[in-house]
Parts: structure tokens; C-alpha cells; sequence
């Protein structure tokens, strides 16, 4: 079965800081899909990222980077200079053969001026 | 077209009573999905379609849970004899193909149960 977890209830920075949400998920696949989405206040999730299991490579974009890690299972995002506009919950989720995502509970960001 | 539309924004219904919230994909995408997303919780994946066909319904909640899209365009979710627990977000995503690219999602129906 597969499994998200997002240990970080909340986090709270002061802008300019950076921050890391953490993501370790469980799945029995060699061959899986990794995604981040971003829940703003206005309740919409937002696509930021998808990784396939093949692929570790790291990404950079703008101030996110994301570091996929298969040996501890991690898929983990950073937010670079924080801005309090970055201030919603972030979720982790894993697809695996199927085509359904099973997500984490989330992580709440809040980023103060 | 822009995104995925939903409708109604909100719903605030008496329990018992019957509810249908309506999902229009972007138009190009041939997979629907509906997620329900309780207070403090990610999204939990109900059931999807591949054009017209409801390719995956056991996780629907209960019986009283039912999903269609009948000219592959547009979908709608029912629920019946609604029970407070019912209350959620009920989202609505599209896709292009598969999961591989990730979704779209909707802004959600937010159902209040009384």
C-alpha cells in the first residue's frame, strides 16, 4: 500500500528564511510518480512539481528546489528567501501503477513580514 | 477556457437531503477525477473517468456516492440521504492523459451538512 507522510503540521519562518517541507513516502513499485501541490488560502491546489521514480535528478525553480531521494524514500521541498506571499499548505503525493494520487495530510506554511 | 470549473462554490444542505455538484474539465482533457478533502487532511481520491467510462469506483465512499460523465465533457457527483459527515471540500480535477502529468484541479464545492 502506499503512504505519505508530512510530519511537519506547521511551520512558521520570518521572510527572507529559508525552508524545508519533508515528504517520506512508502510505495512496494519500482515505477511510481512523486508530485508537490500548493494549497493557497483561496483553496485551489496548484501543481508545482512531478517526479517520476527514474529520475533523482534534483530541480530548481526560482526560489523552490525539490531533492528526491530513493535510498531514504524522500522527496523533499525548499523554499529559498521566503516571501509571504509562499504562506499556504503544501502537499506531497505519490501515484503509483494506478491512476489515482494518495496524498499526504500537508504541511501548513505561514511566512511572516 | 481556462481551468476546471465547479459548481456550486458552496453548498450548505439539511441532512437527508440530496446534493449534485458539477465539474467541467479543461476542455481538451479526457480524465476526470473527484477527491474529497476534509478539514486538516489531503485530498482522498474517490473515483475517475476516461472520457465518458468510470474507469475506477470502489473508493467511493458508500452507495449513497454516485459519478457520471455521460458525454465525456462534464461530470457530476451525487450524494444521497447527505449525513454530516458528508461535510467537505469535494474537488474536481482534469488530465490530459494520465497521472504521469499531474492534475488540474478545481476550486471545489465545499459542502456543509446541518
Amino acid at each position: 500500500a502506499q503512504k505519505v507522510t508530512q510530519a511537519q503540521t506547521e511551520i512558521s519562518v520570518v521572510e527572507k528564511e529559508d525552508v524545508t517541507l519533508d515528504c517520506v513516502y512508502e510505495t512496494r513499485d519500482t515505477t511510481y510518480y512523486l508530485f508537490w501541490y500548493k494549497q493557497p488560502p483561496s483553496g485551489e491546489l496548484v501543481f508545482l512539481i512531478r517526479r517520476n521514480s527514474f529520475d533523482e535528478q534534483n530541480e530548481i525553480s526560482g526560489r523552490y528546489s525539490w531533492n528526491f531521494q530513493k535510498s531514504t524514500s524522500s522527496f523533499n521541498f525548499t523554499i529559498t528567501a521566503s516571501q509571504v506571499v509562499d504562506s499556504a499548505v503544501y502537499f506531497c503525493a505519490l501515484s503509483e501503477a494506478g491512476d489515482d494520487m494518495r496524498f499526504g495530510a500537508g504541511t501548513r506554511l505561514t511566512v511572516k513580514p | 477556457d481556462t481551468g476546471v470549473s465547479q459548481d456550486p462554490r458552496h453548498k450548505i444542505t439539511k441532512r437527508g437531503q440530496n446534493v449534485t455538484f458539477r465539474c467541467d474539465p479543461i476542455s481538451e482533457h479526457n480524465r476526470l477525477y473527484w477527491y474529497r478533502q476534509t478539514l486538516g487532511q489531503g485530498p482522498e481520491f474517490l473515483t475517475y473517468f476516461q472520457n465518458e467510462a468510470q474507469l475506477e469506483k470502489s473508493r467511493l465512499l458508500s452507495d449513497r456516492f454516485s459519478a457520471e460523465r455521460p458525454k465525456g465533457s462534464f461530470s457530476t457527483l451525487e450524494i444521497q440521504r447527505t449525513e454530516q459527515g458528508d461535510s467537505a471540500m469535494y474537488l474536481c480535477a482534469s488530465s490530459p492523459s494520465g497521472v504521469e502529468n499531474g492534475y488540474t484541479f478545481g476550486s471545489g464545492t465545499r459542502l456543509t451538512v446541518v
